[in-house]
C-alpha cells in the first residue's frame, strides 16, 4: 500500500527556532502534497497544498512566511515553521496522493508533534 | 472550507457489538467519500472509500453507507474490538479538488 513518512515524530526547541517537517511518499509519486494541523480533540484543518515544481497554495488565514513550503521533487515535501513560537505548538500532519487520475485516498504521515518553549 | 470541530462527539460500544458511525456531509456536489481512523498520536489511516455512484460499500468488518439525498455517511463496524477505539473521520471530495474532513467521533470500545 501506499505509505507516508513524516520526520521528525517529535521537536522540542525553543521560541524563535525555525523547525523542518518532511513529507516523503516511500513508494509512490506525489505531484501534490498537504499538510494539515491538529490541534487537540479536533479535527484536521488543511494549511497549504504542496505542489511539485511550483509554489504552494494557502489556505485563508494561514501565513506563507511562517510556513515555508517546499516540493522539491515527486516524493519530499517540506514544512518549515519559521521563528516558531508556542503558540505554533500543534500536531502537524502531511498527507499525498499517487498520481492518478480522480479522486484518491489520501495517505497520511504518523504526524510531527511541535512544542515550542 | 475546512471543517473544525469543537469537541469529538463519543461512541461508546460495547466490545462483540456492532458500531455505527454517522457523518452529515455538507457539499451536495461532492462524489467521493473515505472513512478514516486515527489512532492517539498517529496520522489518520485509510478505512475505505465510497464513490457517489453507489450506496454501499463493504470491507473486511467495515461497511460503508451513502445517502445522497441527506447528505449522510455512515460506518458500520462488526463486532467492535479493542483495536478499533480511535478517532474516525469522514472525508468528502468533489472530483480533482481538496477533501473536506468531518469533525471526528471518538470510538470507545468497553470490555
Amino acid at each position: 500500500g501506499a505509505v507516508v513518512s513524516q520526520h521528525p515524530s517529535w521537536v522540542i526547541c525553543k521560541s524563535g527556532t525555525s523547525v523542518k517537517i518532511e513529507c516523503r511518499s516511500l513508494d509512490f509519486q506525489a505531484t501534490t502534497m498537504f499538510w494539515y494541523r491538529q490541534f487537540p480533540k479536533q479535527s484536521l484543518m488543511l494549511m497549504a497544498t504542496s505542489n511539485e515544481g511550483s509554489k504552494a497554495t494557502y489556505e485563508q488565514g494561514v501565513e506563507k512566511d511562517k510556513f515555508l513550503i517546499n516540493h522539491a521533487s515527486l516524493t519530499l515535501s517540506t514544512l518549515t515553521v519559521t521563528s516558531a513560537h508556542p503558540e505554533d505548538s500543534s500536531f502537524y500532519i502531511c498527507s499525498a496522493s499517487p498520481r492518478g487520475l480522480g479522486n484518491q485516498p489520501q495517505h497520511f504521515g504518523d504526524g510531527t508533534r511541535l512544542s515550542i518553549l | 472550507g475546512e471543517s473544525v470541530g469543537l469537541h469529538l462527539p463519543t461512541l461508546s460500544v460495547q466490545e462483540g457489538d456492532n458500531s455505527i458511525i454517522n457523518c452529515a456531509y455538507s457539499n451536495s456536489a461532492s462524489d467521493y467519500f473515505i472513512w478514516y481512523k486515527q489512532e492517539s498520536g498517529k496520522g489518520p489511516q485509510f478505512i475505505i472509500d465510497i464513490r457517489s455512484n453507489m450506496d454501499k460499500r463493504q470491507g473486511q468488518r467495515v461497511t460503508v453507507l451513502l445517502n445522497k439525498t441527506v447528505k449522510h455517511l455512515s460506518l458500520q463496524i462488526a463486532a467492535t474490538q479493542p483495536g478499533d477505539s480511535a478517532v474516525y473521520f469522514c472525508a468528502e471530495a468533489v472530483a480533482g479538488q481538496n477533501f473536506v474532513f468531518g469533525p471526528g467521533t471518538r470510538l470507545s470500545v468497553l470490555p
